[in-house]
């Protein structure tokens, strides 16, 4: 399996508190990807960045940010807490999508927002 | 918009019975189609993938998936299910071009019964 961890595992905050999940990888997979899973919504696309430096917005962008500064780390940073955010995170590398590959998931972060 | 859609929230079948899980998509061209595996706390596992040649594709686990072009359809299907392949499936699709990130259905649960 490819080397993708995803720190932490688990965490519980306050709402209004800035919230930051660490998305590591060792395959220098060019593509990142973060997720939420939500029941009944299966898994929504937040941002994703295609190199250093380089993000885009997904469908649930609001209240989210991220940074790429190395090929290996993708951060996602909730600014303010809230508790609609509670949910668990998905993070996705895939090294070129158009060849048809499919995406390597970690095993997600389950974020409470109390 | 792309969308996809599975349109069954939960199924039950017995072990040895055969499955089917539906997934359709709509979109303007062939996309890229991939079903994944999702075990209770885990993260997401490949299944299959489909993006050209035969339309009956084998993946893991004893899974195959038949791509039908005129009806925008991608459903898996294996033959005798296992108490172990109780999990939740999610459909997942993106265009054959660029590297637009995909785009999953809301998921499908499976129960495996005695």
């Amino acid at each position: 399996d490819a080397g993708i961890t995803q720190s932490p595992r688990h965490k519980v905050t306050e709402t209004g508190t800035p919230v930051t999940l660490r998305c590591h990888q060792t395959e220098n997979h060019r593509y990142m990807y973060w997720y939420r899973q939500d029941p009944g919504h299966g898994l929504r696309l937040i941002h994703y960045s295609y190199g250093v430096k380089d993000t885009d917005k997904g469908e649930v962008s609001d209240g989210y940010s991220v940074s790429r500064s190395k090929t290996e780390d993708f951060l996602l940073t909730l600014e303010s807490a809230t508790s609609s955010q509670t949910s668990v995170y998905f993070c996705a590398i895939t090294q070129a999508r158009d060849r048809g590959d499919g995406y390597t998931f970690g095993s997600g972060t389950r974020l409470t927002v109390v | 918009a792309q969308s996809v859609t599975q349109p069954d929230i939960h199924i039950t079948v017995s072990e040895g019975a055969s499955l089917e899980l539906r997934c359709n998509y709509s979109y303007g061209a062939t996309p890229y189609l991939f079903w994944y595996v999702q075990s209770p706390g885990q993260g997401l596992q490949l299944l299959l993938k489909y993006f050209s040649g035969d339309t009956l594709v084998q993946g893991i686990k004893g899974f195959e998936a038949e791509f039908k072009r005129s009806q925008s359809s991608f459903n898996l299907r294996k033959p005798s299910v296992h108490w172990s392949d109780a999990a939740e499936y999610f459909c997942a699709v993106a265009l054959n071009s660029g590297n637009t990130p995909l785009v999953f259905g809301k998921g499908t649960r499976l129960s495996v019964i005695a």
